[in-house]
């Protein structure tokens, strides 16, 4: 399978704790993206990758979330110290896409990691 | 800011009837807007993009900028057509970034 892949696909964990997810783009898509879906609705955009480099974030990525993209290929999102409003399914997308260039090239989505925080 | 409205959560059809899922946006500049579909246990993916003006599965949508609209509909629907659809928006600025609706589910009946 060349598509996006995230690890893990489920992840339960208690109100306090921290999780990390981990999203492989498809190998020649430089651009990443996050984002998260609670239940009844659409994704709503978390950050966006452009290489290694974090290039926008959303105001939803309180303090307590933190991603990477160290080599510009997988990136992870962290959470620390969970709550139970973090629960939902967390997306990652990549795409092609020049630096620099405002341009929209179609992005691929993985299958998600659903998150529920007890 | 940027947002995206779709009034429908579930709409229910039957097999050959004509479909439309309604889709409104609200942005000050000029956006590109998508559906994107996600069918049962699969990933979500790209059905069209206004600019690209194509049918696909037999959809087509129109962006109405008078109206702020991009519905998309099928003029005979078909059971494999039974998913969640997405409308979504990248404003003019952003990389790539999309806002997208709360989703419609279409089911189409036998």
């Amino acid at each position: 399978d060349t598509g996006v892949s995230q690890d893990p696909r489920h992840k339960i964990t208690k109100r306090g704790q921290n999780v990390t997810f981990r999203c492989d783009p498809i190998s020649e898509h430089n651009r990443l993206y996050w984002y998260r879906q609670t239940l009844g609705q659409g994704p709503e955009f978390l950050t966006y990758f452009q290489n290694e480099a974090q290039l926008e974030k959303s105001r939803l990525l309180s303090d307590r979330f933190s991603a990477e993209r160290p080599k510009g290929s997988f990136s992870t999102l962290e959470i620390q110290r969970t709550e139970q409003g973090d629960s939902a399914m967390y997306l990652c997308a990549s795409s092609t896409g020049l630096a620099g260039a405002n341009s929209y090239n179609e992005q691929f989505f993985g299958p998600g990691t659903r998150l529920t925080v007890l | 800011a940027q947002r995206v409205t779709q009034p429908e959560k579930l709409l229910s059809v039957f097999k050959g009837a004509p479909v439309e899922l309604k889709c409104n946006y609200s942005y000050s500049g000029s956006p590109e807007l998508f559906w994107y579909v996600q069918y049962s246990r699969q990933r979500l993916q790209l059905l069209l993009r206004h600019i690209s003006r194509e049918s696909i599965k037999g959809f087509t949508a129109d962006l109405n900028k008078g109206e702020t609209s991009f519905h998309l509909k099928k003029p005979f629907a078909q059971e494999e057509d039974s998913a969640m659809y997405y409308c979504a928006l990248r404003g003019g600025t952003s990389y790539g970034k999309l806002t997208f609706g709360q989703g419609t589910i279409l089911t189409v009946h036998p």
